[in-house]
């Protein structure tokens, strides 16, 4: 079965303070997807980066970088130099890709994070 | 990409009554998957919904509680019965592209 443990329950930050949020998976699938979503107040999810398995290359966007390590099974998300708006809760997901269960989403229990001014 | 819209939006509903969200992809999907999530939990999925056949669900869920119809392969219904507080929650459609999970935008149901 598949499992995505987001250890940080709540982050809580200074504006312009560089924070990770930490995302470890498991998973027998060699074939898989992980995503990042954010959740905002009000409600809607929002997505921000898909990786597949085989592509263990980070990525940048903006102040948001993504480290993916299959060794130790962690897909990890930084924000540098945070901001208020960053507030929000974050989602790590893992998704299957073949068989029955492609595209099933298993979820993380979410990280709340809070940036304060 | 996949474009899904989902209604309503949100919702208040009475104890006892049902209350069924519609969620419509404008492209052709197999499948689609209908999530829920409990106030301050994580995503939890409900079912999938097969075009063709009946909808196959999680443990925890059951059809009489939650009926899910897909009549075609660019729409799906999900049906939340005989409605309790604990019912209160945002449900979530999703499609599968490549690559990607695609979800709407939720519906926001509250019980009273």
């Amino acid at each position: 079965a598949q499992k995505v443990t987001q250890a940080q329950t709540e982050i809580s930050v200074v504006e312009k303070e560089d924070v990770t949020l930490d995302c470890v998976y498991e998973t027998r699938d060699t074939t898989y997807y992980l995503f990042w979503y954010k959740q905002p107040p009000s409600g809607e999810l929002v997505f921000l980066i898909r990786r597949n398995s085989f592509d263990e290359q980070n990525e940048i966007s903006g102040r948001y970088s993504w480290n993916f390590q299959k060794s130790t099974s962690s897909f990890n998300f930084t924000i540098t130099a945070s901001q208020v708006v960053d507030s929000a809760v974050y989602f790590c997901a893992l998704s299957e890709v073949e068989g029955t269960n492609a595209g099933k989403s298993t979820f993380g229990d979410g990280t709340t994070l809070t940036v304060k001014p | 990409s996949a474009v899904i819209s989902q209604k309503p939006s949100r919702d208040i509903c009475q104890r006892g009554t049902s209350l069924t969200i519609q969620c419509q992809v404008d492209s052709q999907v197999t499948m689609m998957f209908w999530y829920r999530q409990q106030p301050g939990q994580s995503l939890t999925l409900i079912a999938t919904a097969n075009q063709g056949s009946e909808a196959t669900y999680e443990s925890g869920f059951v059809i009489d509680k939650f009926p899910i119809s897909r009549p075609n392969l660019t729409f799906s219904t999900l049906t939340v019965s005989n409605m309790s507080p604990e019912d209160s929650s945002i449900y979530l459609c999703s499609v599968h592209g490549t690559g990607e999970a695609f979800f709407g935008q939720g519906t926001r149901l509250t019980v009273v």
